[in-house]
C-alpha cells in the first residue's frame, strides 16, 4: 500500500508560468516533508522542506504548502524556467529519519 | 569536498554473479542509506545504517547484504544477482541532526542479464 502518492506522472508548463506539483500521503505519523529534484544520470538533490508545525515554507521561486488535515503537500515554482525541467520527488519522514519517497513527477518547462 | 561517492557508475552482471557496490562519504555523517530506483516506482529503501556498527533492513532488502565498514563507507552486496535487481542504486548520507535532508551519490546503473 502506497504511503506517498504522486498521482500525476508528468506536468508540462510554459516558461514564466506557475508549476504546481502535488503529493498526498496516508500516514499521519509523518512529520517532516521534503522535495527533491533529479536530473537524468544524477542523484536526487534536496530542494525544500517543511515541518508539520508549519503550513508554508518559501525559498526564492520555490514554495511548499502543507495541508495536514487533507494529508496533502504541494510545491509551487514561480516563475518556471526551462532549467527546472526534471523529475521531482516528494519524500516524507517521521522520528526514525528514514525517507519514504513518492514515485516522482516529470516536469517539462517549455521555452 | 566530494560529498557521497559511488563506484562503479555502470555494471553489467550475468545472472548468479556477485558484486559489491561501494559508497563513501566525507561529510562525517552518522547515517547512511541504500535506495534503488525503478521506472514508475520512485526510490525504495533497501538497507540503512543509523550509525557505525549498525545496519537495518528497509522496504526491499531481499537479495542484498550490507556492511558499514567504518563511518565513511557503506557497501551493498548482491550475492547472486537476478534480473529483478536491474535498477539504479543510490547511496545517501544524513547528518545525525535532521537538517537539509539526505545527500545522494550520483548512482550506480546495474543491469543483470
Amino acid at each position: 500500500d502506497q504511503q506517498v502518492k504522486q498521482n500525476s506522472p508528468s506536468l508540462s508548463v510554459q516558461e514564466g508560468r506557475i508549476s504546481i506539483l502535488n503529493c498526498d500521503y496516508t500516514n499521519s505519523m509523518f512529520d517532516y516533508f521534503l522535495w527533491y529534484k533529479k536530473y537524468p544520470a544524477e542523484g536526487p538533490t534536496f530542494l525544500i522542506s517543511i515541518s508539520s508545525i508549519k503550513d508554508k515554507n518559501e525559498d526564492g521561486r520555490f514554495t511548499v504548502f502543507l495541508n495536514k488535515s487533507a494529508k496533502h503537500l504541494s510545491l509551487h515554482i514561480v516563475p518556471s524556467q526551462p532549467g527546472d525541467s526534471a523529475v521531482y520527488f516528494c519524500a516524507l519522514t517521521g522520528a526514525n529519519s528514514k525517507l519514504t519517497f513518492g514515485k516522482g513527477i516529470t516536469l517539462s518547462v517549455r521555452p | 569536498n566530494a560529498g557521497v561517492t559511488q563506484t562503479p557508475k555502470f555494471q553489467v552482471l550475468k545472472t548468479g554473479q556477485s558484486m559489491t557496490l561501494q559508497c563513501a562519504q566525507d561529510m562525517n555523517h552518522n547515517s547512511m542509506y541504500w535506495y534503488r530506483q525503478d521506472p514508475g516506482m520512485g526510490l525504495r529503501l533497501i538497507y540503512y545504517s543509523a550509525s557505525e556498527g549498525t545496519t537495518d533492513k528497509g522496504e526491499v532488502p531481499n537479495g542484498y547484504n550490507v556492511s558499514r565498514l567504518n563511518k565513511r563507507e557503506f557497501s551493498l552486496r548482491l550475492e547472486s544477482a537476478a534480473p529483478s535487481q536491474t535498477s539504479v542504486y543510490f547511496c545517501a548520507s544524513l547528518l545525525g541532526l535532521f537538517v537539509g535532508g539526505y545527500t545522494f551519490g550520483s548512482g550506480t546503473r546495474l543491469t543483470v542479464v
